[in-house]
């Protein structure tokens, strides 16, 4: 079991908006801003979309943003479109220097 | 432009030891700030990461495996080599080496290689 919790599965129509969730299990991991989010398509290696809680790299379209409260990051997605179908990733600095990631969600715009 | 690749066997035998090694450019691992990350992704399931090596030389491992690990560099080739000892078939997937800036930015990332455990 991850040290981050993520839904298994997310969905919404084109358009709309979803929000994906990753909620750490411990302030040791989860009492900072560094938290990155990562899209995976299949067979592809992950991309960065956001950065420390709520940037964005050069690249990234501002249909993504993110945001944390508590021990929880969120990643929210406005706007779907069919390129947004894929998988994504949270992930978390940990006070002894490491990296996590969550367990993942799979997006499916319908 | 920065650039990562990864290389190493495709398959190995369970008790085996797994060398990888990632060649990049595009950046210095002797600037400050700079760091390599090792990653890995078994069919179908998450990312889980492995091992980091920084800049200064500091090397830090996933607690879980960290018994099996040794990450190294070399900076005047541009790479950096994970050794995994005593392969298991859980070990199976894609390894990723990937640029990792401060905090948990992973900015670039290899294309992967799929190492497959199997007698």
């Amino acid at each position: 079991q991850s040290a981050l919790t993520q839904p298994a599965s997310v969905s919404g129509s084109p358009g709309q908006s979803i929000t994906i969730s990753c909620t750490a299990s411990t302030s040791d991991i989860g009492g900072h801003n560094y938290f990155s989010w990562y899209q995976q398509h299949p067979g592809k290696a992950p991309r960065l979309m956001i950065y420390d809680v709520s940037h964005r790299p050069s690249g990234v379209s501002n249909r993504f943003s993110g945001s944390k409260s508590g021990n929880t990051a969120s990643l929210t997605i406005s706007g779907l479109q069919a390129e947004d179908e894929a998988d994504y990733y949270c992930s978390s600095y940990t006070r002894s220097s490491t990296l996590v990631f969550g367990g993942g969600t799979k997006l499916t715009v319908l | 432009q920065v650039t990562l690749k990864e290389s190493g066997p495709a398959l190995v035998k369970p008790t085996q030891t797994l060398t990888l090694t990632c060649t990049f450019s595009g950046f210095s691992l002797s600037a400050s700030g700079m760091r390599v990350s090792w990653i890995r992704q078994p069919p179908g399931k998450a990312l889980e990461w492995l091992a980091r090596i920084d800049w200064d030389d500091d090397k830090f491992y996933s607690t879980s495996l960290k018994t099996r690990l040794t990450i190294s560099k070399d900076t005047s080739k541009n790479q950096v080599v994970l050794i995994m000892t005593n392969m298991d078939p859980v070990d199976t997937g894609t390894y990723y080496c990937a640029r990792t800036l401060v905090g948990a930015t992973v900015d670039y990332w290899g294309q992967g290689t799929l190492v497959t455990v199997s007698s």
